[in-house]
């Protein structure tokens, strides 16, 4: 099966815009939906993306999902950032099997 | 609104068997537009799928556990549980279930997660 590879950390400034990558090792990522997670201190995940770029209903529209298949990457962007963004953040697809990234922990500082 | 709580042991011993239960209210498991997972997170690690099931028994594991691995569902206490035999340390983790939605499964909502340890 292919791995999902995802920066450890990210920091970026309140009010910023900050762009998670989540690089797909082989397939295609426009294969299957990528799926995005994010995960506060002591909470469990919760969905922020999914099918690649739909949000589910409650999460703000500062929240979005792109794939780029010249990378074979998806991106998750959260602009105008507030301290409640800090979190972990996973991607996840699937193929024969369901597969995360490794998690990437955003800073807003 | 759809919920789901994690139960069972929070501690297992090496080479026995962990086993949780995962409660489902404010909607039925027997819903045939979803699947049944669970998901686990060892202490500072990442997301790990374990497996799915669906309200008729069928189900699907992760390759790398599916040889100790169990799913069942019990459709009339709308409950759905997992078994891991032959434990080891490699297997203290936060055990989550989820509801899983559609083809690309994605996991919506989560449980708050429950902790086991596998320790003598």
């Amino acid at each position: 099966n292919f791995m999902l590879t995802q920066p450890l950390s990210v920091s970026e400034s309140p009010g910023k815009t900050v762009t998670i990558s989540c690089t797909r090792s082989s397939g295609s990522i426009a294969s299957n939906y990528v799926q995005w997670y994010q995960q506060r201190p002591g909470s469990s995940p919760t969905t922020v993306i999914y099918e690649d770029n739909q949000r589910p209903s409650g999460v703000p529209d500062r929240f979005s999902g792109s794939i780029d298949s010249s990378s074979n990457s998806a991106s998750l962007t959260i602009s105008g950032l507030k301290t409640e963004d800090e979190a972990d953040y996973y991607c996840q697809s699937y193929d024969s099997s369901v597969v995360f990234g490794g998690g990437t922990k955003l800073t807003v500082l | 609104q759809l919920q789901l709580q994690e139960s069972g042991p929070g501690l297992v011993k090496p080479s026995e068997t962990l086993s949780l239960t995962c409660s489902v209210s404010g909607g039925s498991i027997s819903n045939s537009d979803y699947y049944w997972g669970w998901i686990r997170q060892p202490p500072g690690k990442g997301l790990e799928w374990i497996g799915r099931i669906y309200h008729s028994g069928t189900s699907y594991y992760n390759p790398s556990l599916e040889s100790r691995v169990t799913i069942s569902v019990d459709t009339s206490r709308n409950q759905f549980s997992l078994k891991v035999n032959s434990v080891t340390a490699a297997d203290t983790a936060v055990y989550y279930c989820a509801r899983v939605i559609g083809a690309p499964q994605w996991f919506d909502p989560w449980g708050q997660g429950t902790l086991v340890t596998v320790s003598s």
